[in-house]
């Protein structure tokens, strides 16, 4: 399966924007690619997912590079409460588990 | 509220003893799947089940691990002669039938286990 690799660590300013990096360069065709984030003490939860089109809903945008080897979730205006982990996962049809990685924990400084 | 829930929240048993979460997934997901989780790592995949029918099951679980879902709603995952190594947050996730693929999997909060 395609892994992703991403920064371990990010930090940014309350109602600045923050991009947060995945790199998968062994995508395949029919790769999504999904992020979800873990706040402390919870569930991960589901932020955005995408396979060839940036996407935009009322948490994020997602941008896909044009070679599908790269994505960044972007979080228009931090706040505190986004502070988490935040993991890049790719899916593929056929398979049934959702591996993550250990993600990047944002710290979202007042 | 209509999420995943599952109980308990949290566990502090001996070790040798025997432990059973419990997971109510969304109503209309047909799909339960369990995970286990360690302080400063990402999710690990246990097992999935379709309806009924327990489909895949990690390596990680082991033969001392054993997980049901009855009647296709909720499900049980029971750990037995625990070991101080299986104190981890144990995650339960619901889907819709379609595989992950482009699909959305719901979590619950999860129920913390820790073996003394």
């Amino acid at each position: 399966d395609a892994k992703t690799t991403q920064p371990n660590s990010m930090e940014s300013n309350e109602e600045e924007p923050v991009h947060l990096p995945c790199n998968h360069s062994t995508i395949s065709g029919t790769d999504y690619i999904h992020w979800y984030r873990q706040l402390p003490s919870q569930g991960p939860e589901y932020v955005i997912h995408g396979l060839t089109s940036n996407v935009n809903n009322r948490m994020a945008s997602l941008a896909i590079a044009e070679d599908r080897k790269s994505s960044t979730l972007i979080l228009h205006r931090a706040t505190l409460r986004d502070a988490a982990v935040y993991y890049c996962i790719l899916t593929r049809a056929g398979n049934n588990d959702m591996r993550f990685g250990a993600g990047t924990r944002l710290t979202v400084k007042p | 509220d209509t999420g995943v829930s599952q109980d308990p929240r949290h566990k502090i048993t001996k070790r040798g003893q025997n432990v059973t979460f419990r997971c109510d997934p969304i109503s209309e997901h047909n799909r339960l799947y369990w995970y286990r989780q360690t302080l400063g790592q990402g999710p690990e995949f246990l097992t999935y089940f379709q309806n009924e029918a327990q489909l895949e099951k990690s390596r990680l679980l082991s033969d001392r691990f054993s997980a049901e879902r009855p009647k296709g709603s909720f499900s049980t995952l029971e750990i037995q002669r625990t070991e101080q190594g299986d104190s981890a947050m144990y995650l339960c996730a619901s889907s819709q039938s379609g595989g992950i693929a482009g699909n959305t999997i719901y979590f619950g909060e999860g129920s913390w286990l820790t073996v003394v």
